[in-house]
C-alpha cells in the first residue's frame, strides 16, 4: 500500500527565516507529485508539480520553490518567509496525469510570526 | 484565469434532508471532475468523480450531476447525517498536471 508522510507537522517560524518542508511516498514509483497551500478556511491552491526526479514545474509564484531530489521525494521552500506564507501545507501524489485522483499527505501547518 | 466556481459558501440542512452543492467552470479543455471533502484539522480525501462521457455519477448516498452544456455539475448528498458535516471542495483537471479547486462549501447537517 502507498503511503505519503509530511514533516514537519506544525512550524511556528520568524518573518524572514529560512523554511523547508519534505514529503515522502512509499510503495508507488515515478509519482506524480504536488504541492498545494491552503489558508485557514480557504481553497486549495496549487504550487508545483513535478513529473520525474529533477524536473519540477510552478504553477503560482509565492516566493517559494520546490525539488525533487529523489523519486519518492518531494520538498518546498524559501529562504526569507512572508506573513503571507502563514497556512496549511499539502502534498499529495496521483497515478498519471491530471485525470485522477489527488492522494495527500497529513499536511504541514505553518505560523509566520 | 481558468476557474471553477462552488456555492453556496455555507450550507445547513437537518438530517435526512437531501444537500446539494453546485460548481460551474469555464474552460471546455477540462476533462475530470472530482468533488473531495475536508474534515477540520485533516487533508482532503475524494469523495467521488465524474467524466464528462457519463451525466450522473453514484456511489451510495452521493450523486454527482453533470451538464457539459451549462459547464456545471453539483453534489448531492441523499439523506444527509451529521458526519457529513465537512467542507466540500469541487475541482476540475485539464491536461498539464493542474487541478483547479473551487473555494469550498462548509455543510452542516443538523441532528
Amino acid at each position: 500500500a502507498q503511503t505519503i508522510h509530511q514533516w514537519p507537522v506544525a512550524e511556528i517560524k520568524a518573518v524572514g527565516s529560512p523554511l523547508s518542508l519534505g514529503c515522502t511516498i512509499k510503495g508507488k514509483s515515478s509519482p506524480n507529485l504536488y504541492w498545494y497551500w491552503q489558508a485557514t478556511g480557504g481553497t486549495l491552491q496549487q504550487l508545483f508539480y513535478s513529473i520525474t526526479v529533477g524536473q519540477v514545474e510552478s504553477v503560482v509564484q509565492l516566493n517559494l520553490s520546490a525539488s525533487r531530489p529523489k523519486d519518492d521525494q518531494f520538498i518546498l521552500s524559501t529562504e526569507k518567509l512572508l506573513l503571507s506564507h502563514s497556512g496549511f501545507y499539502l502534498c499529495a501524489w496521483s497515478l498519471d496525469g491530471a485525470g485522477n485522483t489527488l492522494y495527500f499527505g497529513e499536511g504541514s501547518r505553518l505560523i509566520v510570526v | 484565469q481558468q476557474q471553477v466556481r462552488q456555492s453556496p459558501q455555507s450550507l445547513t440542512v437537518w438530517e435526512g434532508e437531501t444537500a446539494i452543492l453546485n460548481c460551474s467552470y469555464e474552460d471546455s479543455t477540462f476533462d475530470y471532475f472530482p468533488w473531495y471533502h475536508q474534515f477540520p484539522g485533516e487533508s482532503p480525501a475524494l469523495l467521488i468523480a465524474i467524466r464528462p462521457v457519463s451525466n450522473k455519477k453514484e456511489d451510495g448516498r452521493f450523486t454527482i450531476f453533470f451538464n457539459k452544456r451549462e459547464k456545471k455539475f453539483s453534489l448531492h448528498i441523499a439523506d444527509s447525517q451529521p458526519g457529513d458535516s465537512a467542507t466540500y471542495f469541487c475541482a476540475a483537471s485539464e491536461i498539464a498536471y493542474k487541478v483547479i479547486f473551487g473555494k469550498g462549501t462548509h455543510l452542516h447537517v443538523l441532528p
